[in-house]
């Protein structure tokens, strides 16, 4: 079945850029998704890169997609201490049912 | 903005008891999760919705949890009896699916405490 790993922590300096990563299976991913959640409250839908792009840029963040080696990151510029979140990846199912499958998720801490 | 409303936010029961555990769709979306989270297990897919009819239950425990869609407005999910294991926090999503799929929208979660 579909997989999608990543690593469970990331600590940054409030200024620098995070990058967060993720690795996945299903090489007929369609769509790949960042979502953010912060203590207490649901999943936020951050960005979505669609599987015939290599990059999206959005304001400060920025999504490459390596199809080839099934990786996906998500660069946060000048992280902030509100950033401190967990970081989902998650990609759609290939077929009819399009359910998405979620990484454990990164745990982003920013030091100030 | 639209969202997606969950009830109750918080639940605690003794074991035994039923729970039921509401969501309201984003109107017009047409797919609906319910997902679990736990801190050992991440987030599990339990139900899947897509125009109201069942898609996808097999993460569901089927002797003790139900997941239904009465109507377009309502989604629900029972569990009866409870047990402390059940201890997690329940969220729903919507989104709409077809060609495309940008992403679904989550609520803000029921906090289960079984005891």
């Amino acid at each position: 079945g579909e997989d999608v790993e990543q690593s469970l922590f990331l600590s940054v300096r409030e200024g620098d850029s995070s990058v967060i990563n993720c690795t996945y299976t299903d090489s007929s991913s369609t769509y790949l998704y960042w979502y953010k959640q912060e203590p207490g409250a649901g999943l936020q839908l951050l960005t979505y890169i669609f599987s015939n792009m290599d990059m999206k840029q959005d304001q400060r963040l920025t999504v490459l997609l390596n199809k080839k080696d099934k990786h996906l990151s998500l660069r946060i510029a000048d992280t902030q201490t509100g950033d401190s979140a967990i970081y989902f990846c998650a990609e759609t199912e290939s077929g009819g049912y399009q359910k998405v499958t979620f990484g454990i998720g990164t745990k982003l801490q920013v030091i100030p | 903005d639209a969202r997606v409303t969950q009830t109750p936010r918080h639940k605690v029961t003794e074991m035994g008891q039923e729970v039921t555990m509401r969501c309201q769709p984003i109107l017009g979306h047409n797919t609906v999760f319910w997902y679990r989270q736990t801190m050992m297990q991440g987030l599990e897919l339990l139900a899947y919705f897509r125009n109201r009819a069942p898609l996808d239950d097999s993460g569901m425990p089927k002797d003790r949890f139900s997941a239904e869609m009465p109507d377009a407005t309502l989604a629900t999910l029972k569990i009866q009896p409870s047990e402390p294991r059940d201890s997690a926090v329940y969220f729903c999503a919507s989104g709409f699916t077809g060609l495309a799929n940008y992403g679904y929208t989550f609520g803000s979660g029921t906090r289960l405490t079984v005891v």
